[in-house]
């Protein structure tokens, strides 16, 4: 079974300042996507890596890839009220149930607050 | 272009009863997952259609089950409900064949048992 843990669980920041977010697993992935979700909402795609070491900017967001394509991070520059949510990474395999279906898996989640 | 939709949004339910949670994925999109997401356990994969046949399937009992339809639409149903099975329940869609399968999320369901 694939896990992937998330750390922090839990981040409470002021406004302005630069926070990391990391993504871990033991094992590989063929892709890795970061989601945000708001409270009663479902996730929102935010990006999709691919390739080990691949680094996305998107705005004051950047994402990156670890070589070995088992771990990313999410680094926020000068963090503002509106990247409150919570964010999930999920990484993406061929299911081992073949029939051309690819899975999921997901962290439990980032709880971010950005304090104004 | 539309996003995912679900219906309905909210629903409350007694244990013992059953339940049918519908998704309508983005045009296009042939590729229809379902996932159950609790505080506790974060987001889990239910199952995964395409083309009206289930082509994987996560870890949860028989009682969870689903169908999808000619127009890609899709149902699930939670037969003989438990409190656990209060939960936020996500349907997303994504475009077959693409390299990474970003999924698209609808809204949710949230269901809450008695």
């Amino acid at each position: 079974t694939q896990l992937l843990e998330q750390s922090p669980q839990f981040l409470s920041i002021q406004e302005g300042e630069n926070l990391t977010v990391y993504c871990n697993s033991s094992s590989v992935f063929s892709s890795l996507q970061w989601y945000r979700q708001e409270p009663g909402e479902g996730p929102v795609l935010l990006v999709t890596v691919v390739t080990g070491g691949e680094v996305k900017k998107l705005k004051r967001l950047t994402f990156q890839f670890g070589d070995a394509r088992k771990d990313s991070s999410l680094h926020i520059t000068a963090a503002q009220p509106g990247d409150t949510g919570l964010y999930l990474c999920a990484g993406g395999d061929h299911s081992p149930s073949g029939a051309g279906s690819y899975q999921l898996t997901f962290g439990k989640g980032t709880k971010l607050s950005v304090i104004p | 272009k539309a996003g995912v939709t679900q219906t309905p949004r909210y629903l409350i339910k007694t244990r013992g009863q059953q339940v049918t949670l519908s998704c309508s994925p983005i045009s296009g999109h042939r590729s229809v997952s379902w996932y159950q997401q609790t505080p506790g356990q974060g987001l889990q994969f239910l199952f995964e259609y395409f083309s009206e046949t289930q082509r994987n399937k996560g870890n949860f009992p028989g009682r969870f089950s689903g169908r999808q339809f000619s127009n890609s639409r899709s149902e699930m149903n939670v037969s003989t409900l438990e409190l656990g099975d209060s939960a936020l329940y996500l349907c997303a869609s994504s475009l077959a064949g693409s390299v990474s399968r970003e999924q698209y999320f609808g809204p949710g369901t949230r269901l809450t048992v008695t």
